[in-house]
């Protein structure tokens, strides 16, 4: 059982280059979700998705696009990369039942780092 | 809105005790605390539901005040595997998206 699967783990990009990071679970869990980490700003997210077809704004989401065509995948695109989105990338999932049922504890992938210059 | 940790850094001897605490401006209906290693992935720690539940986790445990919109994280004891970053994160509904704080990073040294 993978869990999380994130790819690339490293990437550099130029200025205006746009890439895809891929995201893709294999436990069936409804809701995927795409963080950045940069130092003393913790984890934000991006965008998120509560199931195939659905997807909506995080806190930042400007510079980057998601689509949800399958429950297993979630990939992230960055159109025209710029410096500024030079970071650490995350992509979580969790079954999202609700908090109630303790379900909706986040799985996270081991991360992308990206680079732009 | 991100919620607010403090304190943003603690150093700790084996063995002495260490709070850190989540606080939020909106009404929250969940805490959940994440632990992440240098260079690894965050892993989750526990997760509190209603105002004034308090759980444990081995000699780590949380309390969440609603009405107050915090949460504190205790460690007890604390160890060398206790060193990290702790992160809370906060829902505002019961399927709410998670957002997660600014993180604390703890320091244990023999």
């Amino acid at each position: 059982n993978a869990g999380v699967t994130q790819t690339p783990k490293f990437q550099v990009l130029k200025t205006g280059q746009s890439m895809t990071l891929q995201c893709a679970q294999d436990m069936n869990h409804e809701y995927m979700s795409w963080y950045r980490q940069d130092p003393g700003m913790g984890l934000r997210l991006i965008h998120y998705s509560v199931g195939a077809g659905i997807t909506d704004q995080g806190e930042v989401p400007n510079g980057y696009n998601v689509s949800r065509s399958t429950t297993e995948d979630f990939p992230l695109r960055l159109l025209s990369a710029a410096p500024s989105q030079t970071s650490v990338y995350f992509c979580a999932s969790s079954p999202r039942t609700g908090a109630a049922s303790g379900a909706n504890v986040l799985t996270f992938g081991a991360g992308s780092r990206l680079t732009v210059l | 809105q991100q919620p607010v940790q403090s304190p943003q850094a603690v150093i700790l001897r084996e063995g002495e005790d260490a709070v850190i605490n989540c606080s939020s401006s909106k009404a929250l209906y969940s805490v959940h605390w994440y632990r992440q290693k240098h260079g690894e992935a965050p892993v989750f720690l526990m997760i509190l539901l209603k105002g004034g539940e308090q759980k444990g986790h081995d000699k780590i445990s949380a309390s969440f005040n609603e009405k107050k919109q915090q949460s504190s994280l205790y460690l007890t004891a604390s160890q060398l595997s206790y060193s990290g970053t702790y992160f809370c994160g906060t829902e505002r509904g019961n399927t709410d998206k998670l957002i997660f704080g600014t993180g604390t990073r703890l320091q244990v040294f023999p």
